[in-house]
């Protein structure tokens, strides 16, 4: 059964610091990865989607990168506002399956 | 457009009476699906459809039921509900569901329906 795991749960950075959140699954055989917003109360926002033949996916001043083959993605936030405060989800589809596998999120919050 | 939406915002029920969330969607997308949000859990499927008249089960459908009679329209109908359901649902749907190579498969998610059983 695939697993996702987001590390850290939690973390507080100043703002306009660079950072790096990290996701990690346990099945390679992944479709696709996307990462999610969510603010208190809302729902997902679909920010990054990278096809398993992808290496990486840019908007604005966010990055995803994915290997695959180690089983990991990382989504870098770069000059970090005030305005990014959120919880950060990583979700994998497996080839063949419908299914989306969450991690738990990654709860950033940063200070002005 | 206005997306995908969900009602009601926010439910109590007692244990053992039933209701349905409504989710419509107005983006002619083929793909919709469940989610239930818990605390510690993440987000996990509950039911989803590939187009109308196509649904399956997802990781924890037992006490759910739904339905696809039109593409706009899935409504997730709680039986009988229990303490234990008591979560936040969110719907999602999805425009291509891995049809060719270009897939869209962005994720569009409604704002959720908080629901408590006493």
């Amino acid at each position: 059964k695939q697993e996702v795991t987001q590390i850290p749960a939690a973390l507080s950075v100043p703002e306009g610091e660079n950072l790096v959140l990290n996701c990690s699954f346990t099945d390679s055989a992944i479709y696709n990865l996307q990462w999610f917003r969510q603010d208190p109360g809302k729902g997902l926002t679909s920010l990054l989607l990278i096809q398993s033949s992808q290496r990486e996916q840019t908007s604005g001043r966010l990055n995803a990168s994915l290997d695959k083959s180690s089983g990991r993605s990382t989504l870098y936030i770069a000059a970090s506002q005030p305005g990014d405060s959120a919880t950060y989800l990583c979700a994998v589809r497996e080839a063949g399956s419908y299914q989306l596998t969450f991690g738990k999120g990654t709860k950033l919050s940063v200070i002005p | 457009n206005a997306g995908v939406t969900q009602t009601p915002k926010f439910q109590v029920l007692k244990t053992g009476q039933s209701m349905t969330l409504q989710c419509a969607q107005d983006m002619n997308h083929e793909y919709m699906s469940w989610y239930r949000q818990d605390p510690g859990m993440g987000l996990r499927l509950i039911h989803y459809s590939v187009g109308a008249g196509i649904t399956d089960q997802g990781e924890v459908p037992n006490g759910y039921n739904v339905s696809r009679s039109t593409t706009e329209d899935f409504p997730l109908r709680l039986l009988s509900a229990a303490p234990s359901q008591t979560s936040v649902y969110f719907c999602a749907s999805n425009p291509r569901w891995a049809s060719g190579e270009k897939t869209t498969d962005t994720q569009y998610f409604g704002p959720g329906t908080r629901l408590t059983v006493l």
